[in-house]
């Protein structure tokens, strides 16, 4: 069985230029989060979606990020435009569905370099 | 989302026992124990979780106190390849909240 595909794997920008992140889950999965991790911190959710739905973007800087899961799919995160402290790794992670007794699988990472 | 204190770093030779302590006193009934690891540069993985029972599977056994305030993770047989930040989480309705995990080295 396929895992969790991320590109690219390595990003660098600039301060206040945009990017975008891709995610492709595994197939048949519902479920589908991005997570921001700081160096030295553990995950932190930014989005949830449902199929193509929002469940939770509770803390996605809404004013420079955005997501999309169009066809409940594949999915994209975007910054725009990118700050010094959003250097992190961007991980997507999807499970068959949400709610408890469901495990994670997660990709293996973004690394963005903001300077 | 109730949280969950673990220690900072542990130790373990390899070939023994790795039991990596996790303590979930405010969680709720409905609410599972995670346990996932994430070795350097990698995405976290999942390993292990329960609700009331004690579970095992092919990579580890979780042993969960009967009043689930706590619960233990064990490694059996530690490699080294199993050095990483270990992180137990209570999940509610929706979502994992990580926190800074336990890093577990193992000692040749």
């Amino acid at each position: 069985e396929a895992g969790v595909a991320q590109s690219p794997r390595y990003k660098i920008i600039e301060k206040r230029q945009s990017v975008a992140f891709w995610c492709n889950p595994i197939s048949g999965h519902a479920t589908l989060y991005w997570y921001q991790q700081i160096l030295g911190q553990g995950p932190k959710l930014l989005i949830q979606f449902q199929n193509n739905g929002v469940v939770d973007d509770s803390q996605l800087p809404k004013d420079r990020f955005s997501a999309e899961r169009l066809k409940g799919v594949d999915s994209t995160l975007k910054i725009q435009p990118a700050k010094l402290e959003d250097s992190a790794v961007y991980l997507c992670a999807s499970s068959l569905n949400s709610g408890g007794g469901y495990e994670q699988y997660f990709g293996p990472g973004t690394r963005l370099t903001v300077t | 989302d109730a949280k969950t204190t673990q220690p900072t770093s542990m130790d373990c030779a390899e070939g023994r026992a790795a039991n990596l302590p996790c303590n979930h006193s405010t969680i709720s009934g409905n609410e599972y124990v995670y346990w996932y690891r994430q070795i350097h540069s990698q995405g976290p993985q999942y390993i292990i979780h329960g609700l009331k029972n004690n579970e095992t599977n092919e990579m580890a056994s979780l042993i969960i106190t009967e009043d689930r305030k706590s619960s233990t993770l064990i490694l059996p047989h530690a490699t080294l390849r199993d050095t990483a930040v270990y992180y137990c989480i209570s999940q509610g309705a929706q979502k994992l909240v990580f926190g800074q995990g336990t890093r577990l080295t193992i000692n040749p």
